[in-house]
């Protein structure tokens, strides 16, 4: 099993529509999670951390479910300048070295 | 707000080649990675630096790479002898005490021909 799974896409959606997200992970002994997004050839930037009670900022909301090692993201009232790849991340414990997966392809068509 | 900034941004070397990329992390921070990402696939961890020692390297980091502080502000990547396949982006991330998240640099991509 890959240590974090995503569906790589490409999603591509109307302006204006909800997009999810989904990951899941293979280290139940994982603390930390994120989501990362990523610009065509630029660095990864940190989109949100991912929390056991759910979180949101702003249109963006994050899921965590430990028990079933899941991630997701929800991406409410789409944006074009939300196009980019999102990376689901995974603090894999004593050195925190992140673990990524392939991303997801976001497409936002006007 | 603080930046992790690295040099140079391209990188275009002959294989079998010695390269040194830099990487300037935020100044408070403590602990120190490089990763790195072949166009097309995923970001993969190379390998952690904490109090002047490799906290951990993964299958990638073999002897052809090192990483070394130099002074109190540099963090640098070696690779001895490049191969082809060696040929990716280059991302230099740190991490402060009083939080979790890493933040890379725009990275150096490195060509080997």
């Amino acid at each position: 099993r890959k240590e974090v799974e995503q569906d790589p896409g490409p999603f591509n959606v109307p302006e204006g529509a909800t997009v999810a997200f989904n990951c899941t992970y293979s280290n139940s002994a994982s603390q930390s999670f994120f989501w990362y997004r990523q610009d065509c050839r630029k660095e990864p930037k940190l989109l949100m951390s991912v929390y056991s009670s759910g979180n949101e900022d702003g249109r963006f909301t994050a899921q965590l479910n430990r028990a079933s090692q899941y991630i997701s993201l929800l991406i409410r009232d789409s944006k074009l300048s939300d196009s980019a790849t999102y990376l689901c991340v995974v603090n894999d414990g004593a050195t925190n070295k992140l673990i990524f997966g392939t991303g997801t392809l976001l497409a936002v068509q006007p | 707000e603080p930046e992790v900034t690295q040099t140079p941004s391209h990188q275009v070397t002959q294989m079998g080649q010695e390269v040194i990329l830099r990487c300037v992390p935020i100044s408070n921070h403590l602990y120190f990675y490089w990763y790195r990402q072949i166009l097309g696939q995923k970001v993969e961890f190379l390998v952690s630096f904490y109090n002047n020692e490799i906290s951990e390297k993964s299958e990638i980091f073999d002897d052809q790479f090192s990483v070394e502080r130099p002074d109190g502000s540099n963090f640098t990547l070696k690779i001895r002898s490049t191969k082809l396949e060696d040929s990716a982006m280059y991302f230099c991330a740190s991490i402060g005490t009083a939080e979790n998240i890493q933040y890379f640099g725009a990275g150096t991509r490195l060509s080997v021909l």
